[in-house]
């Protein structure tokens, strides 16, 4: 089945613990993506990748950290976490253009 | 100003009526433009995609795009209870940046 998967899906954290979320795809997309998605903000995309070893910064990357060793994997690290990420986070991939993303469950994120 | 403006509703409407749900957007550049919709809980999916200008229709489901205007909408026939939910619009540019900019969703609620 092709998907996106997301772990953990929950996560409660404490402020400055340093914490990873995993993404990965079985679909050989070469475009990945995160987004949080905020009440009343919608989503925004904090870093994408078109491919492997190519990451660039979305519209609110600070705070956060990815990287793309391979092309199924994308993960988001969080060095220093603080109560203002607090989100809903989201993983997506695609082909390239990224006009048909195909999102993650989600990771309900919330630091203390 | 938000580079993409939604109004968030909620919109409520009977089962059987034509929706009608729309985005404004600033940045001329955009040419790609998704219509995404997110039930409770779960991630975005997607339900349509136009590049540059015109129509598309899928089934009960059409997406215009007016560039001059830089205004796009999805409308929805005969809606059903089942299409309660979250609408996202997304856009994208072309030429290599690919970086995807979402509206903050409009949620519906189609009442039976």
């Amino acid at each position: 089945e092709a998907q996106v998967t997301q772990n953990p899906r929950y996560l409660i954290t404490v402020t400055g613990k340093k914490l990873t979320v995993t993404c990965s795809q079985n679909m050989n997309h070469e475009y990945m993506s995160w987004y949080r998605q905020d009440p009343g903000l919608g989503l925004r995309q904090i870093y994408y990748s078109m491919n492997v070893e190519v990451t660039d910064k979305g519209d609110v990357p600070e705070g956060y950290k990815v990287s793309r060793k391979e092309k199924r994997n994308f993960p988001l690290i969080l060095e220093s976490p603080s109560p203002n990420q607090t989100s809903l986070y989201f993983c997506a991939s695609s082909l390239s253009p990224p006009y048909e993303q195909y999102f993650g469950p989600g990771t309900r994120l919330t630091v203390t | 100003q938000k580079e993409v403006e939604q109004d968030p509703g909620p919109l409520s409407v009977p089962e059987g009526a034509i929706v009608s749900l729309n985005c404004t957007y600033s940045n001329s550049a955009f040419q790609y433009f998704m219509w995404y919709r997110q039930y409770s809980r779960k991630g975005p999916e997607l339900l349509m995609y136009t590049y540059s200008s015109g129509n598309k229709e899928d089934g009960r489901f059409t997406a215009q795009v007016d560039k001059s205007s830089k205004y796009i909408s999805l409308f929805i026939r005969d809606s059903q209870p089942s299409d309660s939910a979250t609408y996202l619009c997304a856009m994208s540019n072309s030429g290599g940046y690919q970086k995807v900019t979402f509206g903050t969703g409009t949620k519906l609620q189609v009442i039976p």
